[in-house]
């Protein structure tokens, strides 16, 4: 059984710029959320989508937005990048927004410089 | 707002030792994870637990609902459970996570 696959693993942009980050959860899970870590301030929720709907978002500007396909996969996206957006960003996909626990991808390093 | 709090931050071992992780929350949860993280990034959920006890291998965790606190213990330490260990929770009414700020655990042959 396959497992949480993240595009690309790692990304280098640019100040200003704007990156899209994927993630495929795993098959049959319809649930997908994405989490930003930084040494600073550790796990943080970004955002949790489930049937296409987004169904919480976390506390982080307008820049960050998402979305998820029919299939179930989602992306990501961050507009305007800052060199504080600097971070790995994790995906995760459950069952049934995560009442049977998450699996996780191996993440997306973003470097901003 | 729901603070986790993790002790200890960081945590130094001898092979074979018995290790104790401890996780304390302030809100009504519906669900606590354990998770580790290995250097390179990646995460596995160890545990996800609503009371009582759930033991995998040499992991155990342990969850006290009414006083708001959970402890992952783990039997026999090796260097290969050298790793970050986080705790997640799950707010009662909420599909989101807020996580600890993990315990860093290195474990010397």
């Amino acid at each position: 059984k396959a497992g949480v696959t993240q595009t690309p693993r790692y990304l280098i942009k640019t100040r200003g710029q704007q990156v899209t980050l994927s993630c495929s959860p795993i098959s049959g899970h319809r649930s997908v959320s994405w989490y930003q870590q930084t040494p600073g301030q550790g796990l943080q929720f970004l955002f949790e989508y489930f049937s296409e709907t987004q169904r919480n978002k976390g506390n982080f500007p307008g820049r960050f937005s998402g979305r998820q396909f029919s299939n179930s996969r989602s992306e990501m996206n961050v507009s305007t990048l800052e060199l504080g957006d600097s971070a790995l960003y994790l995906c995760a996909s459950s069952q049934d927004e995560g009442y049977y626990g998450y699996t996780f991808g191996s993440g997306t390093r973003l470097t901003v410089v | 707002k729901n603070e986790v709090e993790q002790s200890p931050q960081n945590l130094t071992a001898q092979e074979g030792e018995f290790i104790t992780i401890n996780c304390s929350y302030s809100v009504g949860i519906s669900a606590l994870h354990w998770l580790q993280q290995h250097p390179g990034g990646g995460i596995v959920s160890l545990f996800m637990l609503s009371s009582g006890k759930k033991k995998h291998g040499r992991l155990i965790a342990t969850i006290n609902i009414q006083e708001k606190h959970s402890s992952l213990h783990i039997t026999a330490s090796h260097p290969r459970d050298s790793a970050v260990y986080i705790c997640a929770v799950r707010e009662s009414g909420y599909s989101t996570l807020t996580f600890g700020k993990g315990t860093m655990l290195l474990v010397s042959p």
